[in-house]
């Protein structure tokens, strides 16, 4: 049974748009949530992420949004770059029980010129 | 500051054997979890060490194991390889806490024939 489901598996972007990339789950222990964007050979690097305090969090041009009640999350990227082409995952944490990350299977982004 | 490294990068194998992959986290980092990664399943957790102990532990079978030394640096075994162990093996260490964030290295692409 997956707890976090990012149900498109590919996204595809104009340069210079908002990209919007979602995250579902189920667990509602999950009190911390996490983006990572992973490029082929490399190991995911860390974007952003959100305590379920909070339902807002911005870094640059990367914002992260987090509805408790529908529990869902979604990252926007303004504006997008054709350096932003890569597969975005979602993870989440129950941090207070245990600390490992549950990772949705990803969206791929394609940011075209 | 230098990022999580792991070696080696690739390793083929065949049925049967075992592998030992290595894992050096950030410097200060006192946690190293360790993912795989396939086509089919995404990101799942395998374990974590906290100075030395392994602190939490995912669903696999008792072929996978690891320890940690007293520099906080990792090694994760794999005993009576299949081919089902073939994929992408991540570390990522983090501070100490539940909530900080992990950072990943590279990977360890594992291919057993």
């Amino acid at each position: 049974d997956q707890q976090v489901k990012q149900n498109s598996p590919s996204l595809s972007v104009q340069e210079g748009r908002i990209s919007i990339l979602n995250c579902d789950y189920t667990n509602s222990m999950f009190d911390y949530f996490l983006w990572y964007k992973k490029y082929p050979a490399e190991g995911p690097t860390f974007l952003i992420s959100i305590s379920s305090i909070k339902d807002k969090n911005e870094d640059g041009r990367f914002t992260v949004f987090l509805n408790k009640s529908a529990k869902h999350l979604s990252l926007h990227i303004v504006p997008s770059q054709p350096g932003d082409s890569a597969v975005y995952f979602c993870a989440a944490s129950a941090g207070g029980s245990q600390g490992n990350l549950i990772f949705g299977k990803g969206t791929k982004l394609s940011v075209k010129p | 500051k230098a990022g999580v490294t792991q070696t080696p990068r690739y390793l083929i194998k065949t049925r049967g054997q075992q592998v030992t992959l290595s894992c050096s986290p950030i410097s200060g980092h006192r946690s190293v979890s360790w993912y795989q990664q396939t086509p089919g399943q995404g990101l799942q957790f395998l374990f974590e060490y906290f100075s030395e102990t392994q602190r939490n532990k995912g669903n696999f079978p008792g072929r996978f194991s690891g320890r940690q030394f007293s520099n906080s640096r990792s090694e994760m075994n794999v005993s009576t390889l299949e081919l089902g162990d073939s994929a992408l093996y991540l570390c990522a260490s983090r501070i100490q806490g539940y909530t900080d964030t992990q950072y990943f290295g590279p990977g360890t692409r594992l291919t057993v024939l």
